[in-house]
């Protein structure tokens, strides 16, 4: 079956601190990924997205993600959080439709 | 506007009734996708639009539920005799170009949040 996996449901991080948010998507899916975030009270926003070529793709905000191929995993990072990067962040990949199959979704939660 | 937009933002009706939800895309996008998403999961995909037809409806549940785009802009979900599992947010969203060339970036609206008592 196609799935992406977010392990994490919430992951608690101080302010200034590396954050990293785990995906995992399964063989069958494509190898299209993508990340959107939530922030309060919006609508889901692309963040990054990988399609071909380096393995590592930077977003907005300071994110990045890396796309592992033998790990089947895409996982978003950012060397040092904001209080405004408190969000719930999403990973996506695309099915043989083209259409988005959707992570869980993991809570950052920024302590001051 | 310049972005997507939903109405209602809350809708509380009671089982059995009839629910119509409204996307308002971002103007001259021509693919047009209904999700629903329920507490702790991602978006499900319900029905995606390419101008005024639906060109995968695969994820819609079953047969209360049909939604219409009769003029390629404005699309309206609409929910027949509705069922506590329904309550859900529905977001939609949209795109510039066709699923398999817009790629994934998609412009969501903030999405209705219906409760079914």
């Amino acid at each position: 079956a196609q799935s992406v996996t977010q392990l994490d449901s919430q992951v608690p991080v101080f302010e200034e601190a590396p954050v990293e948010l785990r995906c995992n998507y399964s063989s069958s899916v494509s190898v299209y990924l993508f990340w959107y975030v939530q922030y309060p009270n919006q609508g889901l926003q692309l963040l990054l997205k990988y399609l071909s070529g380096s393995t590592l793709v930077k977003g907005i905000n300071g994110f990045e993600a890396e796309f592992n191929k033998s790990q089947t995993s895409f996982h978003l990072r950012k060397p040092s959080v904001h209080i405004s990067d408190t969000a719930e962040y999403f990973c996506a990949g695309m099915d043989s439709n083209y259409q988005l199959i959707w992570g869980a979704g993991t809570k950052l939660i920024i302590k001051p | 506007g310049a972005g997507v937009s939903q109405t209602p933002s809350n809708k509380v009706t009671e089982k059995g009734k009839y629910v119509e939800l409204r996307c308002d895309p971002i103007s001259g996008h021509t693919a047009l996708y209904w999700y629903r998403q329920s507490l702790g999961q991602g978006p499900e995909f319900l029905i995606y639009f390419q101008g005024t037809g639906a060109a995968d409806d695969s994820g819609l549940p079953n047969d209360r539920f049909f939604a219409v785009r009769p003029e390629g802009s404005v699309s309206t979900l609409k929910i027949q005799r509705t069922e506590r599992g329904d309550s859900a947010v529905y977001l939609c969203a949209s795109s510039l170009t066709s699923a398999r060339r817009g790629a994934g970036e998609l412009f969501f609206g903030e999405g209705s949040r219906l409760t079914v008592l």
